[in-house]
């Protein structure tokens, strides 16, 4: 099975831009993966952040983002809130194979 | 109002079984692809199973063999049958329509003796 791979945690300051990552321990993420993201508080269910890799629910703020950068699948926070802390979840889906979740990223708004 | 509600989840043995079932609202499930995703606690999200609008079933290896997910459309309502628990299995269970943002408000079920 695939490994997905998101950064352990990051730091963004209030009004400041970051950006998250999602890699494949088979190669370069393509549109074919069909990344999406999503964002979960504590206690609180998930919530879907972004879907084929940039296409957003109709409750996203526009200052997220979602695209490809790198090789890999990528969320782009621009104008970050204290009500953006976090954790974030990035999900690949694999041809002939499960979709994966990455470990998530731990976001402070700091 | 879209609203998924999940219930079913509780205390069992190891190798027992449980069903989870996931009442829909305000949408069809069987008109999207619906998915089951968990949580172990303190843990990461974890991919269980899918149902294509078409009735195809899917399954992550660590609970293929062992979970059967269905629907009933006339009861609008989706089902994880959960045999052969293993504590491993210990999870908030969520349903969801991952590209809608339709989720529910998670089920936990805890396997343990």
């Amino acid at each position: 099975q695939a490994v997905v791979t998101q950064e352990p945690s990051l730091t963004v300051s209030p009004g400041g831009t970051v950006t998250l990552t999602c890699g494949s321990s088979t190669g370069t993420v393509t549109g074919g993966h069909y990344p999406y993201w999503f964002q979960q508080k504590p206690g609180q269910a998930p919530r879907t952040l972004i879907y084929d890799t940039s296409n957003k629910p109709s409750w996203t703020p526009a200052r997220f983002s979602g695209s490809l950068l790198g090789g890999k699948a990528a969320l782009t926070l621009s104008g970050a809130q204290p009500e953006d802390e976090a954790d974030y979840y990035c999900l690949l889906s694999y041809t002939g194979a499960r979709p994966v979740f990455g470990g998530g990223t731990k976001l402070t708004v700091l | 109002e879209v609203q998924l509600v999940e219930t079913g989840g509780g205390l069992i043995q190891p190798g027992g079984s449980l069903r989870l079932s996931c009442a829909a609202s305000g949408f069809t499930v069987s008109s999207n692809y619906m998915s089951w995703v968990r949580q172990a606690p303190g843990k990461g999200l974890e991919w269980v199973s899918v149902i294509h609008s078409g009735g195809s079933t899917y399954y992550a290896d660590s609970v293929k063999g062992r979970f059967t997910f269905s629907r009933d459309k006339s009861k609008n309502t989706l089902y994880l049958q959960m045999n052969s628990l293993r504590v491993e299995d210990t999870a908030v269970y969520y349903c969801a329509s991952l590209a809608a943002d339709y989720w529910g408000q998670g089920t936990l079920v805890t396997v343990s003796s």
